[in-house]
């Protein structure tokens, strides 16, 4: 079964800093990647996906993420955070042969950026 | 409409009592589903329409929960006899057809739920 774990609940930054936010995920076969934002009282926003090619890729915002296959990981990151950032992050998995109804998602981590 | 539109935002209800909880999808996209998001967890996956094709009810969690979609627009998520532990934020989501190359879920804004 296909697994993504999200180990930090809580991640605070100082505005400025440069962030990070860890998936790392179980599936079988290659992976199509995902990374959503949710702001209070929104819906998820779309950030950023892998499907293949550069292990880097670029989303929304400022925000990207790097894909290593060794260490299963999808680590979110920012080089310099904005207060406006502060929401709460869910990386997502699914097969890449599969659809998106096989999509799982973490249990969300909670990035704080102080002023 | 522009994005994807849930109603209500937030319900408050009995134990017992019945809910309705509604989404519109973005015109055009094909494919529905519905999450459940509890407190500090991720999202479960509850059920799934694409197109006229039966629907994907492996996510329900009981016989009291059920789905409906009228072809391609408006969907119905209906709880029965609801319990405390329906208590969460139910998502709606859509996506474009396959062929148009998005591959992206947008979600709405959610339904709050809470059973006292």
């Amino acid at each position: 079964a296909q697994s993504v774990a999200q180990p930090e609940d809580q991640v605070n930054v100082a505005e400025g800093n440069p962030l990070t936010v860890k998936c790392t995920y179980s599936v079988s076969g290659n992976p199509y990647l995902f990374w959503y934002v949710q702001y209070p009282n929104r819906g998820l926003q779309f950030l950023l996906k892998y499907i293949t090619g550069d292990n880097l890729v670029k989303g929304s915002y400022g925000f990207e993420a790097e894909f290593n296959k060794s260490q299963t990981s999808f680590h979110l990151k920012k080089p310099s955070a904005l207060v406006s950032d502060s929401a709460l992050y869910f990386c997502a998995v699914r097969p890449y042969s599969g659809s998106a109804r096989q999509l799982t998602f973490g249990s969300g981590t909670q990035l704080t950026v102080l002023p | 409409g522009a994005g994807v539109s849930q109603s209500p935002s937030n319900k408050v209800t009995e134990k017992g009592k019945d809910v309705e909880l509604r989404c519109d999808p973005i015109s055009g996209h094909t494919a529905l589903y519905w999450y459940r998001q509890r407190l500090g967890q991720g999202l479960e996956f509850l059920i799934y329409f694409q197109g006229n094709s039966a629907p994907d009810k492996s996510g329900l969690p009981s016989d009291r929960f059920s789905a409906e979609r009228t072809g391609e627009s408006v969907s119905t998520l209906t709880i029965q006899r609801t319990q405390q532990e329906d208590s969460a934020v139910y998502l709606c989501a859509s996506r474009a057809p396959r062929e148009s190359g998005a591959n992206v879920l947008t979600f709405g804004a959610g339904s709050r739920l809470t059973v006292l």
